[in-house]
């Protein structure tokens, strides 16, 4: 069965250093997503990626978040300068049309800034 | 402001019996409703949906009810088996008309155990 991958699976960063968070989507989706869960919190909405542009982002995504789909199968969400309250875990989604029936999410990665 | 809630952060059931896991919400713009199920150390992964013009979705032992006028969703699996143990995701989306891409708004979970 098709999966979303994510890469690396445990990031661990100084505080201000910026990080990526790698991704690569089921081929055929054109829909992405990042979403994060703070640990004991609930599951949050980052920003979704449509047609190589942001379609929807969150309070969350400020300016510090960036999304990038660098070639046809990559999807990245950059953060320039982390914080400790950035640890997260940090799922990766996508799904082939607008339907929302049912993304497929990636294992996640787990951030932790120190 | 929890715009979806799963009050029960946690369940307990013997196998075979049913397990009902509960959600509400206070959206009224909800048009479209997922559950997901998530195990440690992997992300959420689709289970049943349901859409606002439907009050029951069946597939296999997994069967989701809404009851719009309350806002509150609820999930029954029977018979509930031990593999089914895991923490169980509700969440909600505004599709719009036309069915234009939403985020989704998820709830904190509830952990099902099924004890053998």
């Amino acid at each position: 069965e098709p999966e979303v991958t994510q890469t690396p699976s445990h990031q661990v960063t100084q505080m201000g250093q910026e990080v990526i968070l790698r991704c690569v989507p089921i081929s055929n989706h054109l829909y992405f997503y990042w979403y994060r869960q703070i640990l004991g919190q609930k599951v949050e909405f980052l920003v979704s990626f449509y047609n190589n542009e942001i379609s929807e982002k969150s309070e969350i995504f400020d300016d510090q978040f960036s999304v990038e789909r660098p070639d046809g199968s990559n999807f990245t969400l950059k953060i320039r300068s982390t914080k400790l309250e950035d640890s997260a875990m940090y799922f990766c989604a996508s799904t082939r049309t607008a339907s929302n029936y049912g993304y497929t999410f990636g294992s996640g990665t787990r951030l932790t800034v120190v | 402001d929890q715009q979806v809630k799963q009050n029960s952060p946690s369940l307990s059931v013997q196998e075979g019996r049913i397990s009902i896991l509960n959600c509400d919400y206070t959206n009224s713009m909800f048009d479209y409703f997922l559950w997901y199920k998530k195990y440690p150390a992997e992300g959420p992964t689709f289970l049943i949906s349901i859409s606002s013009i439907k009050d029951k979705n069946e597939d296999g032992r997994f069967t989701v009810f809404l009851n719009k006028s309350a806002k509150h969703l609820s999930l029954h699996i029977v018979p509930s088996q031990p593999g089914d143990s895991a923490v169980y995701f509700c969440a909600a989306s505004e599709r719009g008309y036309g069915g234009s891409q939403g985020n989704l708004i998820f709830g904190k979970g509830t952990k099902l155990s099924v004890k053998p």
